[in-house]
């Protein structure tokens, strides 16, 4: 059973293209997050949603647009695709409530753009 | 000053050996703090969370100093399956701040 899934697994692109990665959890987590681990592996939020309501907005170009159709599901779409944008987004989830929440995270997904 | 930050590494050590290495944190508000592992190319997964009085699970070490704002993590009897990057996770209003990394190798 996977907890947290994102779709595609692999994105190849060129520049200048509008695409979408897919993230879902079956863990009935009420916050989602959308990571960026660029080529130095240094991980950094870029978006968070708790019950549909965005809580955290990074400063992420306005390319960048995530949507959160329901608490299962938080999509990212990007626009106007840049060679910058290569990275590993990472998908995650976890359940507010106490100071010890913890985040699960999905496989990511491997943009790469030419 | 980056809010975590982490000896890269690597560590090289022995199977068996014990290893362990620090992390700091620039928030004195953090409210709680994680151990993460990543595997080459795989996403982060939770190796243990790090409580004020410490806590142990396992092989694994951990522990917090909030007045010094330092985390560390103690791995006893390295086993090959430990070779990793360890991230130093700090959160702070829903928000996770990651470490770059700390990289341990486990030879045979």
């Amino acid at each position: 059973d996977t907890a947290v899934s994102q779709t595609p697994k692999y994105l190849v692109t060129q520049m200048g293209n509008d695409k979408s990665i897919k993230c879902e959890q079956n863990l009935g987590h009420d916050t989602m997050y959308w990571y960026k681990q660029d080529s130095k592996k240094f991980l950094k939020i870029m978006f968070s949603y708790n019950n549909k309501e965005l809580i955290i907005n990074e400063t992420v170009p306005n390319r960048f647009s995530p949507k959160s159709p329901d608490k299962a599901h938080l999509n990212l779409h990007i626009n106007s695709l840049e060679l910058g944008d290569s990275a590993v987004y990472f998908c995650a989830s976890s359940q507010t409530g106490g100071p010890f929440y913890e985040q699960y995270f999905g496989p990511g997904t491997r943009l790469t753009v030419t | 000053r980056k809010e975590v930050e982490q000896d890269p590494g690597p560590f090289n050590v022995p199977e068996g050996a014990t290893v362990a290495f620090n992390c700091t944190y620039s928030n004195s508000a953090s409210q709680s703090f994680f151990w993460y592992r990543q595997d080459c190319r795989k996403e982060p997964k939770l190796l243990m969370s790090v409580y004020s009085s410490g806590n142990e699970d396992g092989r694994f070490t951990a522990q917090l100093n909030r007045a010094s704002q330092y985390i560390s993590l103690l791995i006893r009897d390295s086993k090959l399956s430990d070779s990793a990057t360890y991230l130093c996770v700090v959160n702070m209003d829903y928000k996770l701040s990651f470490g770059a990394g700390t990289t341990v190798t486990v030879r045979a």
